[in-house]
């Protein structure tokens, strides 16, 4: 156990519907994260949000929407969905810029394994 | 900005054999590196981390990394693998005011009896 918990672990959509993954952390991190993790593909990076702020949008599609209403929580809303976009979503935290690199590990949660009909 | 190279992509391993990983990174300022493992269907845990200080750091488990700065490398070891050893290996690293992790591509480590 982490201290990031995503919720659902596994979703299955159609390419319209409308669904949210949800990433809650109580590490006291001011940054999080979300990166898509698919099959013989390195690691990409989202978004990056820094005390609810969004610093980091990596040429996202507008069908991938980013909301943090709090330093612990931070959703991910989805919709019209293509099946390309079936991957792991995995959610991170860690503290935030200024520490010169100090503590700034990363946790992962345990990932939404997303699969779109 | 700091990027990260990890030399192989997949690395099989008897049981009971040493295993290295290799990470190579680029990057301008003072760099903290990290080793993460991904088990199959799990997020990413961290294995160990290079923030200043001592360059040989250990996990729990019995896997080490060496900083090396004139090389820019930060290799993965571990003397002896077991089959519960096998999984994803990522190095990661940060520097400077940078708070974001560039991660390398993965090395698949798979044990066999």
């Amino acid at each position: 156990e982490t201290g990031v918990t995503q919720t659902p672990r596994h979703l299955v959509m159609g390419m319209t519907n409308k669904k949210s993954l949800k990433c809650e952390q109580h590490l006291g991190h001011n940054a999080m994260y979300w990166y898509k993790q698919s099959a013989k593909k390195p690691l990409e990076l989202m978004f990056v949000y820094n005390f609810k702020e969004q610093t980091e949008n990596n040429s996202v599609p507008s069908r991938f929407s980013p909301e943090c209403p709090n330093s612990s929580h931070l959703f991910l809303h989805l919709h019209t969905l293509q099946p390309e976009d079936s991957a792991l979503y995995l959610c991170a935290s860690s503290h935030p810029v200024g520490g010169y690199g100090r503590n700034t590990e990363a946790f992962f949660g345990q990932g939404t394994r997303l699969t779109v009909v | 900005a700091q990027s990260v190279t990890q030399l192989d992509s997949q690395v099989p391993v008897f049981e009971e054999a040493p295993v290295e990983l290799r990470c190579n990174y680029s990057s301008s300022v003072s760099v903290y590196l990290f080793w993460y493992v991904q088990y199959p269907n799990q997020g990413l845990q961290l294995l160990l981390k290079y923030l200043s200080g001592s360059t040989l750091v250990e996990s729990i488990n019995g896997f080490e990394a060496e900083f090396n700065k004139s090389q820019t490398s930060f290799h993965l070891r571990k003397p002896s693998v077991h089959i519960s050893d096998t999984a994803e290996y990522f190095c990661a690293v940060t520097g400077g005011n940078d708070y974001k992790l560039s991660f390398g591509a993965g090395t698949t480590v798979t044990v066999r009896a």
